[in-house]
């Protein structure tokens, strides 16, 4: 049972623009920064989203993460066939004085 | 570029221990946090421990503190985590990780490939 709540899955088809929930409480997501990972198939994760809304260099500005109060989401738009991967959220947290993340979505470009 | 090379990982049995290195290069290493991060067979991700780039403070996960020990030596740019009394859910590929800046309060920015460990008899 992961701290922070993600959807298992969420799917698409290109082009459109989807979004990824992680939902938390105010000892991490609502205290704290959000950060967001997609996780190709077979690889490590790659920061995609830090600081609840930055994106490193080289990520496309296809990607967007937003917060408010014990809530983040992860937005794709321009859905492409590369997109396809887990998503893993992540926050600190004051009361476990640790990292935790979500559970993880697997999305599905259809 | 950032590389983040792990090893160590391997077959051992329930109550074993095992060294697992992390090899890191590409950055000054001494300037930023590290940490572990470890992913159990079709599972997200877990948050395991993090040091400070001097080594004088760590972070633990409750699961296995007591157990697992972060440590790293700034001569030889790389980072370690001892994992002592291992258990099968223990079981998992275990990657090494580059902080944004040296606090744990940043997270990761580079992930190594990771190393797998598996706790079975």
């Amino acid at each position: 049972q992961s701290v922070l709540t993600q959807p298992p899955s969420a799917s698409g088809t290109p082009g459109q623009r989807v979004t990824i929930s992680c939902s938390g409480s105010s000892s991490n997501i609502g205290s704290n920064s959000v950060y967001w990972y997609q996780q190709l198939p077979g690889t490590a994760p790659k920061l995609l989203i830090y600081r609840n809304d930055q994106r490193p260099s080289g990520v496309p500005d296809r990607f967007s993460g937003s917060k408010s109060g014990t809530s983040a989401s992860l937005a794709i738009s321009g859905l492409r066939s590369e997109d396809e991967a887990d998503y893993h959220c992540a926050s600190w947290d004051d009361s476990l004085r640790g990292w935790v993340f979500g559970g993880g979505t697997k999305l599905t470009v259809l | 570029e950032v590389q983040l090379v792990e090893s160590g990982g391997a077959l051992v049995q329930p109550g074993g221990s095992l060294r697992l290195s992390c090899a890191a290069s590409g950055f000054t290493f001494t300037k930023f946090a590290l940490t572990w991060v470890r992913q159990a067979p079709g599972k997200g991700l877990e948050w395991i421990s993090t040091i400070t780039g001097s080594g004088g403070a760590t972070y633990y996960a409750q699961a296995i503190k007591g157990r697992f020990t972060i440590s790293r030596d700034n001569s030889r740019n790389t980072l370690y985590l001892q994992l002592n009394s291992l258990r099968a859910e223990d079981t998992a590929i275990y990657y090494c990780s580059k902080g944004q800046m040296n606090s744990p309060y940043y997270f990761t920015d580079y992930w190594g490939q990771g190393t797998p460990v598996t706790v079975s008899s």
